[in-house]
């Protein structure tokens, strides 16, 4: 049971690129999410879905892209990244939204020069 | 919105007991989460109250008091490998946050010998 797999662990990218970073969970989890984590900011939520072909945004979507065409995939993409972009990005997931708990990836970490 | 504070930091000795805080403001609140976050690794879930009271789990135990918004972490027996961050995580469910988990910034936890 591999639980939640993100890649890649690191990307550097110039200012302007797009990428996308992949994120699957093979739990059957109804929920999915992807959290920023920035010195000092704590974890924020960027996007998030309760099952898939439902997606919504969370406090700090602008800039991210999200699609939820099967359970198990959750991608998040970059249109244009920007220098503010640079942190560590956590993909998480939960069988659902009340007391059941996330379960994280071990994070990618992005840089934007 | 949401507002969710806990300390800084905190600093404590092996074999001591620590209390680590957490006050939050929510409009639906359903639930409050505690995470264990060690240093470049990803956070991993430590404890879940919903209603009012102790939860206890070896080492660790949490509280909750709906009516003051306020929660603690409790560690006892503290040693070396709880060096690490806390993450203080409220689910609500009111209509700005939809089902979402939103952390506050943690609390660092530096144990010494």
């Amino acid at each position: 049971n591999a639980g939640v797999t993100q890649t890649p662990k690191f990307q550097v990218l110039k200012t302007g690129q797009s990428m996308t970073l992949q994120c699957a969970q093979d739990m059957n989890h109804e929920y999915m999410s992807w959290y920023r984590q920035d010195p000092g900011m704590g974890l924020r939520l960027i996007h998030y879905s309760v099952g898939a072909g439902i997606t919504d945004q969370g406090e700090v979507p602008n800039g991210y892209n999200v699609s939820r065409s099967t359970t198990e995939d959750f991608p998040l993409r970059l249109l244009s990244a920007a220098p503010s972009q640079t942190s560590v990005y956590f993909c998480a997931s939960s069988l659902g939204t009340g007391a059941e708990k996330l379960f994280f990836g071990s994070g990618t970490q992005l840089s934007v020069l | 919105g949401q507002n969710i504070d806990q300390p800084t930091e905190m600093t404590a000795t092996e074999g001591a007991i620590v209390q680590i805080n957490c006050t939050y403001q929510t409009s639906g609140f359903n639930g409050l989460f505690w995470y264990q976050q060690h240093a470049g690794e990803a956070p991993t879930f430590l404890s879940y109250n919903v209603l009012d009271g102790l939860e206890e789990k070896g080492r660790f135990s949490s509280f909750l008091s709906r009516s003051k918004g306020y929660s603690y972490l409790l560690l006892k027996e503290l040693q070396m490998k709880d060096s690490a961050s806390y993450l203080c995580a409220v689910r609500d469910f009111s209509d700005q946050a939809g089902t979402a988990l939103i952390f506050g910034k943690g609390t660092t936890l530096s144990v010494s010998s």
